[in-house]
């Protein structure tokens, strides 16, 4: 399985401001996953990241809102703008195993937004 | 779309017995994968075990088995021999073989091991 770090692993944030947060894989992937987990919830997925394209979003997520950056193989961030308290969750990248039908998370970002 | 249901919000099990997590999905495909991820406090999501649904066999990884029930569309976790570190949430999850990868997670199910 890849190993995949994120940073920062939490973060205290005003509303209105931004943050983004790295994904970082030990190894090349085509594909990277962004979700989002609300307190006490299961997983949604925000978008899918491919390395030289825009960034696939799922229904409910905005570009505008989440904007993703995929410059190479094996890193990929997420914005998270203008932030409210809605915003609040534990933010997590993933990618597919070799298999190509697994897929691995990072550590989870857990973001609260004041 | 595909849903994942799991109907059981918690779970408990006393050390070395044996629970049975349920899960049940819907979807019109015929080649799909399903998986049980486990999500400690540490909130890191750790695959526990996979199923392709073109394999009638059911999926073990040592203590831990599926009970893939396809016409019922069903997908349980059998733990054996409960262990304390099997504390956790647990995610039922779906992925459409023909898909860019979406996982479709399940509610969850939070697991309390009893010493």
């Amino acid at each position: 399985s890849a190993v995949i770090s994120q940073k920062p692993s939490r973060d205290i944030c005003q509303r209105g401001t931004s943050l983004t947060i790295q994904c970082q894989v030990d190894s090349q992937v085509t594909m990277m996953f962004w979700y989002r987990q609300q307190p006490g919830q299961s997983l949604t997925l925000i978008a899918t990241a491919n390395q030289g394209s825009e960034a696939t979003y799922e229904s409910g997520f905005v570009i505008d809102k989440f904007p993703i950056s995929r410059p190479n193989l094996t890193f990929s961030t997420l914005t998270v703008s203008n932030m409210s308290p809605e915003d609040s969750s534990i933010y997590l990248c993933s990618v597919e195993g070799f298999s190509g039908s697994e897929q691995f998370f990072g550590p989870g970002t857990r973001l609260t937004v004041l | 779309a595909q849903t994942v249901t799991q109907s059981q919000p918690e779970m408990s099990v006393q050390e070395a017995e044996t629970v049975t997590l349920s899960c049940t999905y819907d979807t019109s495909e015929s080649d799909y994968y399903l998986f049980w991820y486990k999500q400690p406090p540490s909130r890191q999501m750790i695959l526990v075990i996979r199923q392709e649904a073109y394999k009638q066999q059911n999926a073990t990884e040592n203590r831990f088995s599926v009970n893939f029930q396809k016409a019922a569309k069903s997908f349980s976790l059998k733990i054996s021999d409960s262990q304390l570190g099997d504390a956790a949430m647990y995610f039922c999850a779906y992925r459409s073989a023909g898909s860019y990868g979406k996982l479709t997670f399940g509610q969850g199910t939070i697991l309390t091991v009893h010493p």
